[in-house]
């Protein structure tokens, strides 16, 4: 069955870097798009970053363009959210999602349980 | 301020029915992008209720519905369940900011 793991989440100064990770198990990342999305203390969902199934393409919430960068590692069936310059409005809680693939329909079929991270000094 | 706008909170009693509207404009649910609704418990992975507008993914039952209309869709749940009782999103994709949108939540109280 589809599992998503995440991890990686932690306390950090402003102006830090932390790397998360997320663990796919069930299907290949090779086959489906994979997105990050966070939900800040007391607030609703926020998108935040977009990987192609075949990586090429990546896209990100204008928060964090040129901050963060999103990638995979195929062999390890792992999607990762570099967060460079953290900010203290970037503490929330990280998921990573599914785009899966129903009927032509993309929704976020699946996702994490979550990663915290808390930019404090 | 998010892109589409949710009641903040709706309640009802149990065995009652009530609609949780989300609310676009021309760039994103009026554009034809699909609404995706979504449930969400604190400290949970949230869980995909309705995808493509109207439809129910397996095992979701068939008390939750959802609807689309120019710029708004809305999720009307009936029989409501104490197990009900969670945060509603609604999402789709908006051309003009070339990513994916959500509501700002609805929470939703069983009496």
């Amino acid at each position: 069955q589809v599992q998503l793991v995440e991890s990686g989440g932690g306390v950090v100064l402003p102006g830090r870097s932390l790397r998360l990770s997320c663990a796919a198990s069930g299907f290949s990342l090779t086959t489906l798009a994979m997105h990050w999305v966070r939900q800040a203390p007391g607030k609703g969902l926020e998108w935040v970053a977009f990987i192609s199934y075949d990586g090429h393409n990546k896209y990100y919430a204008d928060s964090v363009k040129g901050r963060f960068t999103i990638s995979r590692d195929t062999s390890k069936n792992t999607l990762y959210l570099q967060m460079d310059s953290l900010r203290s409005d970037d503490t929330a809680i990280y998921y990573c999602a599914r785009e899966g693939k129903i009927r032509g329909i993309y929704p976020f079929d699946f996702w994490g349980q979550g990663t915290l991270v808390t930019v404090s000094s | 301020q998010s892109v589409l706008t949710q009641p903040p909170s709706v309640s009802g009693a149990p065995g009652q029915r009530v609609t949780i509207s989300c609310t676009g404009s021309s760039s994103n649910i009026g554009a034809g992008h699909d609404v995706h609704w979504y449930q969400h418990l604190p400290g949970t992975a949230p869980k995909l209720l309705i995808y493509g507008n109207i439809n129910r993914p397996s095992g979701v039952p068939d008390r939750f519905s959802g609807s689309k209309s120019g710029t708004s869709a809305s999720l009307t749940i009936t029989g409501l369940q104490a197990e009900d009782e969670a945060d509603y999103y609604c999402q789709s994709y908006d051309t003009s900011l070339s990513g994916w949108v959500f509501g700002g939540g609805t929470k939703l109280t069983v009496l």
